[in-house]
Protein backbone atom coordinates (compact mmCIF):
# COMPACT_ATOMS: atom_id res chain seq x y z
CA UNK A 1 0.00 0.00 0.00
CA UNK A 2 1.23 3.30 -0.76
CA UNK A 3 0.61 5.51 1.96
CA UNK A 4 2.79 7.51 4.47
CA UNK A 5 1.07 8.03 7.81
CA UNK A 6 2.26 11.16 9.53
CA UNK A 7 1.65 12.27 13.19
CA UNK A 8 1.04 14.81 15.16
CA UNK A 9 -1.19 17.09 12.75
CA UNK A 10 -0.01 20.38 14.90
CA UNK A 11 2.77 20.72 17.18
CA UNK A 12 3.40 23.73 19.55
CA UNK A 13 7.25 23.82 21.10
CA UNK A 14 8.67 26.90 22.99
CA UNK A 15 11.76 27.99 21.54
CA UNK A 16 14.39 25.59 21.88
CA UNK A 17 13.01 22.99 22.52
CA UNK A 18 13.00 19.42 20.45
CA UNK A 19 9.74 18.86 18.02
CA UNK A 20 9.50 15.73 16.90
CA UNK A 21 7.23 14.73 14.17
CA UNK A 22 6.79 10.85 13.42
CA UNK A 23 5.98 8.98 9.91
CA UNK A 24 5.26 5.25 9.11
CA UNK A 25 5.20 3.72 5.85
CA UNK A 26 4.00 -0.05 4.73
CA UNK A 27 5.27 -0.31 1.44
CA UNK A 28 8.78 -1.55 1.11
CA UNK A 29 9.76 -0.41 -2.18
CA UNK A 30 10.32 3.38 -1.16
CA UNK A 31 13.33 4.05 -2.55
CA UNK A 32 13.99 7.11 -0.07
CA UNK A 33 12.90 9.23 2.54
CA UNK A 34 12.55 12.76 2.06
CA UNK A 35 11.38 16.04 4.60
CA UNK A 36 9.93 19.11 3.29
CA UNK A 37 9.21 22.34 4.43
CA UNK A 38 6.41 25.02 3.29
CA UNK A 39 6.16 28.44 4.25
CA UNK A 40 2.60 29.59 3.64
CA UNK A 41 2.05 30.79 0.01
CA UNK A 42 5.22 29.17 -0.91
CA UNK A 43 5.87 26.07 -2.36
CA UNK A 44 7.53 22.73 -0.76
CA UNK A 45 11.49 22.78 -0.01
CA UNK A 46 13.63 19.60 0.50
CA UNK A 47 14.51 20.01 3.91
CA UNK A 48 16.92 16.68 4.74
CA UNK A 49 16.38 13.27 2.94
CA UNK A 50 17.68 9.67 3.76
CA UNK A 51 17.90 6.24 2.17
CA UNK A 52 16.84 3.04 3.74
CA UNK A 53 19.69 1.82 4.54
CA UNK A 54 20.97 4.49 6.62
CA UNK A 55 19.92 5.26 10.32
CA UNK A 56 20.50 8.39 11.20
CA UNK A 57 21.02 11.90 8.94
CA UNK A 58 21.79 15.10 10.78
CA UNK A 59 22.19 18.67 8.41
CA UNK A 60 22.32 21.14 10.85
CA UNK A 61 19.83 21.19 13.28
CA UNK A 62 17.68 19.42 11.38
CA UNK A 63 17.56 15.10 11.72
CA UNK A 64 16.38 12.16 10.48
CA UNK A 65 15.97 8.59 12.65
CA UNK A 66 15.32 5.92 10.54
CA UNK A 67 14.28 2.54 11.54
CA UNK A 68 13.79 -0.10 8.98
CA UNK A 69 12.39 -2.92 10.70
CA UNK A 70 9.55 -0.84 12.34
CA UNK A 71 8.72 0.97 8.86
CA UNK A 72 8.93 4.33 10.78
CA UNK A 73 11.04 7.66 10.56
CA UNK A 74 11.40 10.96 12.44
CA UNK A 75 12.63 14.62 12.16
CA UNK A 76 13.86 16.36 14.98
CA UNK A 77 14.55 19.91 15.14
CA UNK A 78 17.10 21.17 17.79
CA UNK A 79 17.05 24.34 19.35
CA UNK A 80 14.03 25.08 17.35
CA UNK A 81 13.61 28.79 16.56
CA UNK A 82 10.23 31.05 15.72
CA UNK A 83 11.45 30.77 12.10
CA UNK A 84 11.07 27.43 11.89
CA UNK A 85 7.31 27.53 11.91
CA UNK A 86 6.04 26.03 8.84
CA UNK A 87 4.22 22.77 7.44
CA UNK A 88 6.25 19.77 7.54
CA UNK A 89 5.71 16.98 4.89
CA UNK A 90 7.34 13.80 5.20
CA UNK A 91 7.39 11.78 2.17
CA UNK A 92 8.03 8.70 0.54
CA UNK A 93 10.04 8.37 -3.15
CA UNK A 94 9.36 5.42 -5.51
CA UNK A 95 12.13 5.66 -8.57
CA UNK A 96 10.63 4.91 -11.89
CA UNK A 97 12.38 4.84 -15.20
CA UNK A 98 13.17 8.31 -15.38
CA UNK A 99 11.08 10.08 -12.50
CA UNK A 100 10.73 9.93 -9.40
CA UNK A 101 7.04 9.92 -7.53
CA UNK A 102 6.33 11.43 -3.90
CA UNK A 103 4.26 9.63 -2.03
CA UNK A 104 3.45 12.87 0.80
CA UNK A 105 2.37 12.11 4.51
CA UNK A 106 -0.61 14.62 5.63
CA UNK A 107 1.80 17.54 7.12
CA UNK A 108 2.39 18.74 10.58
CA UNK A 109 1.73 22.34 11.53
CA UNK A 110 4.30 23.45 13.76
CA UNK A 111 4.50 26.65 15.85
CA UNK A 112 7.63 27.90 17.58
CA UNK A 113 6.32 30.33 20.31
CA UNK A 114 9.23 32.78 21.38
CA UNK B 1 20.70 27.42 -9.86
CA UNK B 2 18.23 25.16 -8.34
CA UNK B 3 15.45 27.52 -8.82
CA UNK B 4 12.06 26.42 -10.73
CA UNK B 5 9.81 29.43 -11.56
CA UNK B 6 6.08 29.63 -11.88
CA UNK B 7 3.95 32.60 -13.88
CA UNK B 8 1.75 34.26 -12.65
CA UNK B 9 1.92 33.95 -9.02
CA UNK B 10 -1.78 34.27 -8.96
CA UNK B 11 -4.71 34.33 -10.94
CA UNK B 12 -8.66 34.63 -10.98
CA UNK B 13 -10.73 33.34 -14.04
CA UNK B 14 -14.20 32.46 -14.48
CA UNK B 15 -15.51 29.34 -15.69
CA UNK B 16 -16.04 29.68 -19.12
CA UNK B 17 -12.04 31.41 -19.71
CA UNK B 18 -9.36 29.83 -21.17
CA UNK B 19 -5.88 30.63 -19.39
CA UNK B 20 -2.36 28.78 -18.58
CA UNK B 21 0.51 28.26 -16.11
CA UNK B 22 3.88 28.44 -16.85
CA UNK B 23 6.94 26.47 -15.24
CA UNK B 24 10.23 26.92 -15.94
CA UNK B 25 13.78 24.95 -15.00
CA UNK B 26 17.34 25.93 -15.70
CA UNK B 27 19.04 23.37 -13.62
CA UNK B 28 19.08 20.32 -16.51
CA UNK B 29 16.39 18.35 -15.40
CA UNK B 30 14.86 15.52 -17.56
CA UNK B 31 11.77 14.97 -15.30
CA UNK B 32 9.14 17.60 -14.34
CA UNK B 33 5.73 17.77 -12.49
CA UNK B 34 2.18 19.27 -11.91
CA UNK B 35 1.01 19.14 -8.89
CA UNK B 36 -2.63 20.45 -6.94
CA UNK B 37 -2.64 21.65 -3.63
CA UNK B 38 -5.95 22.02 -1.14
CA UNK B 39 -4.97 24.44 1.93
CA UNK B 40 -3.99 22.20 5.20
CA UNK B 41 -3.62 19.18 2.25
CA UNK B 42 -0.46 17.67 0.92
CA UNK B 43 0.24 18.04 -2.96
CA UNK B 44 -1.29 15.91 -5.07
CA UNK B 45 0.27 14.77 -8.08
CA UNK B 46 -1.14 15.85 -11.20
CA UNK B 47 0.87 15.03 -14.42
CA UNK B 48 4.49 14.03 -14.76
CA UNK B 49 6.54 14.43 -18.08
CA UNK B 50 9.80 12.62 -18.38
CA UNK B 51 12.11 13.72 -21.25
CA UNK B 52 9.50 15.93 -22.50
CA UNK B 53 6.88 12.48 -23.11
CA UNK B 54 3.72 13.01 -20.58
CA UNK B 55 4.68 9.55 -18.49
CA UNK B 56 2.12 9.74 -15.71
CA UNK B 57 -1.32 11.43 -16.06
CA UNK B 58 -3.02 10.68 -12.69
CA UNK B 59 -6.35 10.65 -13.88
CA UNK B 60 -7.04 14.35 -14.27
CA UNK B 61 -10.34 15.66 -15.86
CA UNK B 62 -9.50 17.18 -19.68
CA UNK B 63 -9.94 20.30 -18.39
CA UNK B 64 -6.74 20.19 -17.20
CA UNK B 65 -4.54 20.14 -20.47
CA UNK B 66 -0.44 19.93 -19.91
CA UNK B 67 1.93 20.68 -22.50
CA UNK B 68 6.14 20.07 -22.67
CA UNK B 69 7.45 22.35 -25.51
CA UNK B 70 11.13 22.22 -24.58
CA UNK B 71 13.42 20.24 -21.35
CA UNK B 72 12.76 23.41 -19.77
CA UNK B 73 9.92 24.28 -20.31
CA UNK B 74 6.10 23.13 -19.02
CA UNK B 75 2.61 24.37 -19.66
CA UNK B 76 -0.51 23.96 -17.80
CA UNK B 77 -3.46 24.67 -19.96
CA UNK B 78 -6.94 25.31 -18.12
CA UNK B 79 -10.17 25.34 -19.64
CA UNK B 80 -13.79 25.43 -18.23
CA UNK B 81 -12.99 25.03 -14.65
CA UNK B 82 -14.99 24.88 -11.56
CA UNK B 83 -14.90 26.62 -8.51
CA UNK B 84 -13.58 23.25 -6.74
CA UNK B 85 -10.38 23.55 -8.93
CA UNK B 86 -9.56 26.76 -6.84
CA UNK B 87 -6.03 25.34 -5.60
CA UNK B 88 -2.28 26.38 -5.49
CA UNK B 89 -0.59 24.86 -8.67
CA UNK B 90 2.80 23.63 -7.98
CA UNK B 91 5.29 22.56 -10.60
CA UNK B 92 8.35 20.83 -9.71
CA UNK B 93 11.66 19.29 -11.53
CA UNK B 94 13.89 16.40 -10.89
CA UNK B 95 17.41 14.62 -12.41
CA UNK B 96 16.99 11.48 -14.04
CA UNK B 97 16.58 8.81 -11.26
CA UNK B 98 19.19 6.24 -13.71
CA UNK B 99 21.96 9.19 -13.05
CA UNK B 100 21.88 9.98 -9.46
CA UNK B 101 24.48 10.12 -7.50
CA UNK B 102 22.97 10.98 -4.22
CA UNK B 103 19.65 11.33 -2.44
CA UNK B 104 18.36 14.21 -5.18
CA UNK B 105 14.75 14.57 -5.22
CA UNK B 106 12.02 17.12 -6.71
CA UNK B 107 12.35 20.86 -6.74
CA UNK B 108 9.18 22.92 -6.37
CA UNK B 109 8.50 26.38 -7.66
CA UNK B 110 6.67 28.82 -5.85
CA UNK B 111 3.36 27.54 -6.80
CA UNK B 112 0.60 29.43 -8.96
CA UNK B 113 -2.68 30.10 -6.40
CA UNK B 114 -5.84 29.82 -8.77
CA UNK B 115 -9.33 31.33 -8.05
CA UNK B 116 -12.26 29.96 -9.95
CA UNK B 117 -15.25 32.32 -10.13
Amino acid sequence: QQQVKQSPQSLIVQKGGIPIINCAYENTAFDYFPWYQQFPGKGPALLIAIRPDVSEKKEGRFTISFNKSAKQFSLHIMDSQPGDSATYFCAATILRSSASKIIFGSGTRLSIRP
Amino acid sequence: DTEVTQTPKHLVMGMTNKKSLKCEQHMGHRAMYWYKQKAKKPPELMFVYSYEKLSINESVPSRFSPECPNSSLLNLHLHALQPEDSALYLCASSQDPTVLAGVETQYFGPGTRLLVL
